[in-house]
């Protein structure tokens, strides 16, 4: 199976901050990844897919880059909204694996 | 739009099995694979496997293939997924998810909370 490590577990920061979570595949995805967000007790929802993709309707202040095993998901200006867990997913073979999460919280 | 709606919430026994819906509308259920995936209290996401109505087929993680059954009705695009032997490391959220054509989850049900108590 492809591990996902993804990293910090948590963080806190302020609104207006820049964050960057990462997240590394055990082996090389070939850009099969998406990012989730979930605000508590909540489904998680598609924020970006195919490494850098936006899903519909997500704001430009959501952003992914990488490619190999090394990949970035990054808020340019953390909005109020933006406090939740994010998850990266692989799909590029199967089983599908997520990474453990990283929790954003408010500084 | 697309919407996915899960059934309620369930309390179950040890040894028991638990069958959850997910009634899917605003697509063509036929068209997209659901995903079935699970989140234990303040856990990850694990996937379970998906159910692809095109082929009546499904795909399995090798964890749940000796107790998972997923089906679906075509006729009322809702689809099923059924855990059996359960045992209380199975309480979860259960989450059916919508497979974009490449393999990310770009619709999900809103989740059923799966409790598994003596």
């Amino acid at each position: 199976d492809i591990q996902m490590t993804q990293s910090p577990s948590s963080l806190s920061a302020s609104v207006g901050d820049r964050v960057t979570i990462t997240c590394r595949a055990s082996q090389g995805i070939s850009n099969s990844l998406a990012w989730y967000q979930q605000r508590p007790g909540k489904a998680p929802k598609l924020l970006l897919f195919a490494a850098s993709r936006l899903d519909s309707g997500v704001p430009s202040r959501f952003s992914g880059s990488g490619s190999g095993t090394d990949y970035t998901l990054t808020i340019s200006s953390l909005q109020p909204e933006d406090f939740a867990s994010y998850y990266c997913q692989q799909y590029f073979t199967f089983p599908w694996t997520f990474g453990q999460g990283t929790k954003v919280e408010i500084k | 739009q697309v919407q996915l709606v899960q059934s309620g919430a369930e309390v179950k026994k040890p040894g028991s099995s638990v069958k959850v819906s997910c009634a899917t509308s605003g697509g063509t259920f036929s068209a997209y694979p659901i995903s079935w995936l699970r989140q234990a209290p303040g856990q990850g996401l694990e996937w379970m496997g998906n159910f692809i109505s095109m082929f009546g087929t499904s795909k399995k993680a090798q964890k749940f293939q000796d107790r998972i059954t997923i089906t679906a009705d075509e006729s009322t695009s809702t689809a099923y997924m059924e855990l059996g032997s359960l045992r209380s490391e199975d309480t979860a959220v259960y989450y059916c998810a919508r497979v974009a054509h490449t393999g990310y989850l770009d619709y999900w049900g809103q989740g059923t909370l799966v409790t598994v108590s003596s």
